[in-house]
């Protein structure tokens, strides 16, 4: 089966940085994606690694590495509006996509 | 604008029935998806379709089926088999050009039982 492991919380104050971290253990690995999903509605893809490093999207960031079997993403500059569940997925094979349970981050002003 | 659709927002399923879920996609996306959504949970793969009259069992199929008659429609029918089918469940379609291939999702069907 397919493991990928993310904290179930996690809250920060307005202004601030959070990073939220996702390790996996999968049969097979062909990147990496990371989803935001406010309550009720569809998850938005943010971002996506393949290779090892950090990729940077305004203020959100994504790492990778494919031997540590990790991943986290950073977000900066918190607003209120980034109060979400975040979703760690792993695609497997070409056609399949294993999601971790999400992370919900909690804004505070 | 191009995306994905989903229809009704809310389904409420009474004991015995059968009850199917609309997904319409126009991104022209070979590749599309049913996902379920419960709390505490990741999305867990219904069933796939990566081409037009093709179709395949994710991880949970039981209680469920599928049809891929057009490339924009891959409807959802949840039947009496399916003993627990009050979830979110969420359609996704995925195109095969561009690196990333990101499945993209429409806005979710929250199904409820009477």
């Amino acid at each position: 089966g397919q493991n990928i492991d993310q904290p179930t919380e996690m809250t920060a104050t307005e202004g601030a940085i959070v990073q939220i971290n996702c390790t996996y253990q999968t049969s097979g690995f062909n990147g990496l994606f990371w989803y935001q999903q406010h309550a009720g509605e569809a998850p938005t893809f943010l971002s996506y690694n393949v290779l090892d490093g950090l990729e940077e999207k305004g203020r959100f960031s994504s790492f990778l590495s494919r031997s540590k079997g990790y991943s986290y993403l950073l977000l900066k500059e918190l607003q209120m509006k980034d109060s979400a569940s975040y979703l760690c997925a792993v695609r497997v094979v070409d056609y399949k996509l294993s999601f971790g349970a999400g992370t919900t981050v909690t804004v505070r002003a | 604008d191009g995306g994905i659709t989903q229809s009704p927002k809310y389904l409420f399923r009474k004991e015995g029935q059968n009850v199917t879920l609309s997904c319409e996609q126009n991104l022209n996306h070979d590749a599309m998806y049913w996902y379920r959504q419960d709390p505490g949970q990741g999305l867990r793969l219904i069933y796939y379709s990566q081409i037009v009259n093709d179709f395949q069992k994710g991880d949970i199929a039981e209680g469920y089926s599928v049809s891929r008659e057009k490339k924009e429609s891959f409807p959802l029918t949840v039947t009496s088999a399916q003993k627990n089918p009050t979830a979110f469940y969420l359609c996704a379609s995925k195109g095969s050009s561009g690196a990333t291939k990101a499945q993209y999702f429409g806005p979710g069907t929250r199904l409820l039982v009477l």
